[in-house]
């Protein structure tokens, strides 16, 4: 059974604490990818990897960056957190070149800033 | 640019009706692929069903089918026999080719429609 793993479903931090969101998939999958979801917003693309070390900004890539060490994990990181990052996080991860499979999804982690 | 257009925000349906969620979408590619996922209030999102843009037929996955008109740009979603554990949003996205030496393939949502069923 394939899988998308979040390190945590929910979690309170406080403004300026940098902040570790962690994704691990066991599908071998090349292409991981993290998008926040907002309401009337819908998901929107922060970054994504598409190999180990590699990575590209998304639509919204202010305020986060992205480490990628192992192919099978892709953490996203808040150096500075602010209220405005209060939202719901999604990773989600792809085959290379798979034009039409979907992407998986993990869980997602509610953040809270405060 | 690619975009999706989700216009409605939240439907209600009672219980056994068809329903359809509209998508429109809007690109220059001719080639490109549509998806409808669904989320629960857990959180995960679970996808539905695929269309291509060179699939002349619509997709279906048992109750779930993909009403594609290319030419108005439209990928409706339609919902046959609603059940109550349909009751979830519901989002429309769009394969966005990005990186084609890399093969990575970013997707771009729609706002979402909140589907409630009424027993």
């Amino acid at each position: 059974d394939v899988k998308v793993t979040q390190s945590s479903r929910y979690l309170v931090k406080r403004t300026g604490e940098k902040v570790f969101l962690e994704c691990v998939q066991d599908m071998d999958h090349e292409n991981m990818f993290w998008y926040r979801q907002d309401p009337g917003l819908g998901l929107r693309l922060i970054y994504f990897s598409y190999d180990v070390k590699m990575k590209e900004k998304g639509d919204i890539p202010e305020g986060y960056s992205v480490s990628r060490e192992k192919k099978e994990r892709f953490s996203l990181i808040l150096e500075s957190a602010s209220t405005n990052q209060t939202s719901m996080y999604l990773c989600a991860s792809t085959r290379y070149g798979s034009g039409t499979s979907e992407q998986f999804f993990g869980p997602g982690t509610r953040l809270t800033v405060l | 640019a690619q975009k999706i257009t989700q216009t409605q925000p939240g439907m209600f349906v009672q219980e056994k009706e068809a329903v359809t969620l509209d998508c429109t979408y809007d690109t220059s590619d001719q080639s490109y692929g549509l998806f409808w996922y669904k989320q629960p209030s857990s959180g995960e999102m679970i996808f539905l069903i695929y269309q291509g843009s060179y699939d002349e037929q619509n997709a279906t996955e048992g109750r779930y089918s993909l009403n594609f008109q290319k030419a108005r740009k439209s990928a409706n979603l339609v919902i046959s026999a609603s059940q109550l554990g349909d009751s979830a949003m519901y989002f429309c996205a769009m394969r966005d080719l990005l990186l084609i030496i890399q093969g990575a393939q970013k997707l771009v949502f729609g706002q979402g429609t909140r589907l409630t069923i009424n027993p």
